[in-house]
């Protein structure tokens, strides 16, 4: 069964930093692009960040509003997906997950994790 | 930066009823890159359709999708007692993903 797994998760203080770690199995990790999506309490999904295959030179994107604060990162060798966050604002409150893009293209996420809950508060 | 502006906001129908979602992007789009999400309460979305048409492994087929350039819909044919959800648009461009507010479909 294919599957990720997010953790990391919690409650921290504006402007403090969290890194959040996403588990893949039952596929082959290294041939996808992943992408982190988040959803703050009540609202619809946000698009944070996406990593590229190494193929494609695990090149990165950012939403604006994290940009610059947040690094996504990948361990192929561990099917691991990371999502650094530092001088973390209270807007950054959310569910955060952890998904599968379908194609090289990265139109599409297939698999999505149950997600990890941080809130961002004093 | 393309938005993507969905309706209605809520859709209260009866199972065994029609829906239909729309999708419409502030700027021509390629629907290629369109793709349609179903979220329930406490849970992660659910990749219903992408390339604006194409539906996901084992979604059913009473779901599907159309459109292209700016406007896209999602269609349901007969409403199951478990389609009563929130559904999502989103699109690729550019190196940005972007969804749309949300479409609930709510039991009338």
């Amino acid at each position: 069964e294919m599957q990720l797994v997010e953790s990391g998760g919690g409650l921290v203080q504006p402007g403090r930093s969290l890194r959040l770690s996403c588990a893949a199995s039952g596929f082959t990790f290294g041939d996808y692009p992943m992408s982190w999506v988040r959803q703050a309490p009540g609202k619809g999904l946000e698009w944070v960040s996406y990593i590229r295959m190494k193929l494609y030179g695990e090149t990165a994107e950012y939403a604006a509003a994290v940009k610059g604060r947040f690094t996504i990162s990948r361990d192929d060798s561990n099917s691991m997906a990371y999502l650094q966050m530092n001088s973390l604002r209270t807007e950054d409150t959310a569910v955060y997950y952890c998904s599968r893009a379908l194609r090289p293209s990265g139109d599409a996420f297939d698999i999505w994790g149950q997600g990890t809950m941080v809130t961002v508060s004093s | 930066e393309i938005v993507l502006t969905q309706s209605p906001g809520t859709l209260s129908l009866s199972p065994g009823e029609r829906a239909t979602l729309s999708c419409r992007a502030s700027q021509s789009v390629s629907s290629t890159y369109l793709a349609w999400y179903q979220q329930k309460p406490g849970q992660a979305p659910r990749l219903l359709i992408y390339g604006a048409s194409t539906r996901a492994a084992g979604i059913p087929d009473r779901f599907s999708g159309s459109g292209s350039a700016t406007d896209l819909t999602l269609t349901i044919s007969r409403l199951e007692p478990e389609d009563f959800a929130v559904y999502y648009c989103h699109l690729y461009d550019s190196s940005r993903w972007t969804f749309g507010q949300g479409t609930k479909v709510e039991i009338k």
